[in-house]
């Protein structure tokens, strides 16, 4: 079992529609979860950024962590054809050694 | 401010050649990470350097090397290449070692290995 998993899709959604995107993970030493964005032939770049469970919010986009369950989400509101991307979820653990990303998700958003 | 630079962009090689990609980090960041990317496998990390020093390193076989100059640019290098290299390279920089996560990728160098 990957420490990190993520459904790798396609997720296709009509625009304007509200997307999830999940990761689950195994390793409870993770404490610092992260959600980048990539655009096909660009590396990926940091979306969002969160510690703690709860929700954080950042414009139209989401993320939600819940540690008891191992669960993180990215929520996307009002979602738009230049959200079409591959979305990946990142962790490490306190301490710091290395990101441990999933394979990612790949979203659709058709106008 | 420029961002993360990595040359070249893409390059095709064959089974038992070397090749060396270079990366040049964001202005100021002395951390460079180097990661691989496939679509069976996702983004692996292959190794950091900070201070000219690798800090850390992954899973892959001692034909992935790498190294870090004083400017903070970086080369890693892949001898005797195997279909199975074939991927995105992908480098990262960040202001120091053990940041907030928060790491600035370069676009990669996809190489294909016939």
């Amino acid at each position: 079992q990957k420490e990190v998993e993520q459904d790798p899709g396609p997720l296709s959604v009509p625009e304007g529609a509200i997307v999830s995107l999940n990761c689950t993970y195994s390793n409870s030493a993770f404490q610092y979860f992260m959600w980048y964005r990539q655009y096909s032939r660009k590396g990926p770049e940091l979306l969002m950024y969160t510690y703690s469970s709860g929700n954080k919010e950042d414009g139209r986009f989401t993320a939600q962590v819940d540690k008891s369950s191992k669960y993180i989400s990215l929520f996307i509101r009002d979602s738009q054809p230049s959200d079409s991307a591959t979305y990946l979820c990142a962790t490490y653990p306190r301490g710091y050694s290395t990101l441990t990303f999933g394979k990612g998700t790949m979203l659709l958003v058709s106008p | 401010k420029a961002g993360v630079t990595q040359t070249p962009r893409y390059l095709i090689k064959t089974r038992g050649q070397q090749v060396t990609l270079s990366c040049s980090p964001i202005s100021g960041h002395r951390s460079v990470s180097w990661y691989q990317q496939t679509p069976g496998q996702g983004l692996q990390f292959l190794f950091e350097y900070f201070s000219e020093t690798q800090r850390n390193k992954g899973n892959f076989p001692g034909r992935f090397s790498g190294r870090q100059f004083s400017n903070s640019r970086s080369e890693m290098n892949v001898s005797t290449l195997e279909l199975g290299d074939s991927a995105l390279y992908l480098c990262a920089s960040s202001l120091a070692q053990g940041g907030t996560g928060e790491l600035f990728f370069g676009e990669g160098s996809r190489l294909t290995v016939l």
